[in-house]
């Protein structure tokens, strides 16, 4: 069966200290990987996505992610994080030939204090 | 661009009511999703459809029907709500190739 596994349910961090939030996923063949993020009492807006390339990902409000094929880990990390970067992260992974379907983790709450 | 639409954005339900959640999409998306998300469990697929006319059951449909006849729509019916049914739902859509999804803005659902 399809799991992701977000090992971290809450990651407290200090302002302008870099922080990793860790994702592991189900072995297949071919995936596809996501990061989302869920600011309080809003829906979910896409941070990066692994498709295929690269195995270093960027996203947005400098967010990056590295896909390891073989610890079947997509870790989200940011250098120096802000208090606006406070909110729920969800790690997601498409199989192949499921019609697209995600399936997501129990998400990691960021709390970032000064 | 609207994206993803749902109504309603709040609503109580009695045991045993019955409503149906409304999920509108205007970038002629395929595929289209509905998802509950749950304090410590993340987001689990109720229903989903992969085109006009078609839906299928995911990880959590018992309680739920879902219907799809126009390609935009995708409508989340609970037929007699219990309080098990408490949720915060969300709304997808994708084109398919894999991309990830647009989501909703969410329906928070109390049923008491």
């Amino acid at each position: 069966a399809q799991s992701v596994t977000q090992l971290d349910s809450q990651v407290p961090v200090f302002e302008e200290a870099p922080v990793e939030l860790r994702c592991n996923y189900s072995s297949s063949v071919s995936v596809y990987l996501f990061w989302y993020v869920q600011y309080p009492n809003q829906g979910l807006q896409l941070l990066l996505k692994y498709l295929s390339g690269s195995t270093l990902v960027k996203g947005i409000n400098g967010f990056e992610a590295e896909f390891n094929k073989s610890q079947t880990s997509f870790h989200l990390r940011k250098p120096s994080v802000h208090i606006s970067d406070t909110a729920e992260y969800f790690c997601a992974v498409s199989y192949t030939g499921t019609a697209s379907k995600l399936t997501f983790g129990t998400g990691t709450r960021l709390q970032v204090t000064l | 661009n609207a994206g993803v639409t749902q109504t309603p954005k709040f609503r109580v339900l009695k045991t045993g009511q019955s409503m149906t959640l409304l999920c509108a999409q205007d970038m002629n998306h395929e595929y289209m999703y509905w998802y509950r998300q749950d304090p410590g469990m993340g987001l689990r697929l109720i229903h989903y459809s992969v085109g006009e006319g078609t839906t299928a059951k995911g990880e959590v449909p018992d309680g739920y029907n879902v219907s799809r006849l126009k390609k935009q729509n995708f409508l989340l019916g609970l037929e007699s709500a219990a309080p098990s049914q408490t949720s915060v739902y969300f709304c997808a859509s994708s084109d398919g190739t894999g991309g990830g999804y647009t989501f909703g803005s969410g329906t928070r659902l109390t049923v008491v």
